[in-house]
């Protein structure tokens, strides 16, 4: 079964320091990553996908994410924090194009709440 | 073009009552889905609509039924209302089931006395 985890609840930086969200999965096939943002009292946004290639992927808001195979890892960063970034962060997996009637679903983790100080 | 649009925004039920949870999209979307986010357990898919006229269960379906009425709208149903449904429900949408973005509505928070 597809899953992902992030192992922390919290994470809290400095404003213009690099921030880390981390995020590992678990998958049968090759990986289709994802991270959302969700502002309070929001719907969730995408931020940036990895499906194929580069191990750097770049996305919205300055967000970056690095896919590490051999670590199953694949987690958000960005170098310089701001205090609008505060906000709760999902990483997701999405079931293969091989995997029959439940293509497109997408696993979601429990999220972390990033919290930016001035 | 407002994206994914849910009503109504918030609800209280009293645990036996029933109401449907609407959801609309105006981007021509195929796929349609809904979640419910409970706190420290992410999203997780109650019932999704790969296309017009189908609907599969997610990985949490009971206790809701739903309604791909067409394209446009995809509706969750509480038959009879239980405290354990007390949740922000979202709804999404995809251009079809090989996309890879879900667009997401503003969430409905729904709380069961």
């Amino acid at each position: 079964a597809q899953s992902v985890a992030q192992p922390e609840d919290q994470v809290n930086v400095a404003e213009g320091n690099p921030l880390t969200v981390k995020c590992t999965y678990s998958v049968s096939g090759n990986p289709y990553l994802f991270w959302y943002v969700q502002y309070p009292n929001r719907g969730l946004q995408f931020l940036l996908k990895y499906i194929t290639g580069d191990n750097l992927v770049k996305g919205s808001y300055g967000f970056e994410a690095e896919f590490n195979k051999s670590q199953t890892s694949f987690h958000l960063k960005k170098p310089s924090a701001l205090v609008s970034d505060s906000a709760l962060y999902f990483c997701a997996v999405r079931d293969g194009l091989d995997r029959g009637s439940t293509l497109g679903r997408l696993y979601f983790g429990r999220g972390t709440q990033l919290t930016v100080w001035p | 073009n407002a994206g994914v649009t849910q009503t109504p925004k918030f609800q209280v039920l009293k645990t036996g009552q029933s109401m449907t949870l609407q959801c609309a999209q105006d981007m021509n979307h195929n796929s349609m889905y809904w979640y419910r986010q409970d706190p420290g357990m992410g999203l997780r898919l109650i019932y999704y609509s790969a296309s017009e006229g189908t609907t599969d269960k997610g990985e949490v379906p009971n206790g809701y039924n739903v309604s791909r009425l067409n394209k446009r709208e995809f509706s969750l149903r509480l038959e009879s209302a239980a405290p354990s449904q007390t949740s922000v429900y979202f709804c999404a949408s995809s251009f079809d089931r090989t996309s890879y973005e879900q667009y997401f509505g503003p969430g409905t928070r729904l709380t069961v006395t």
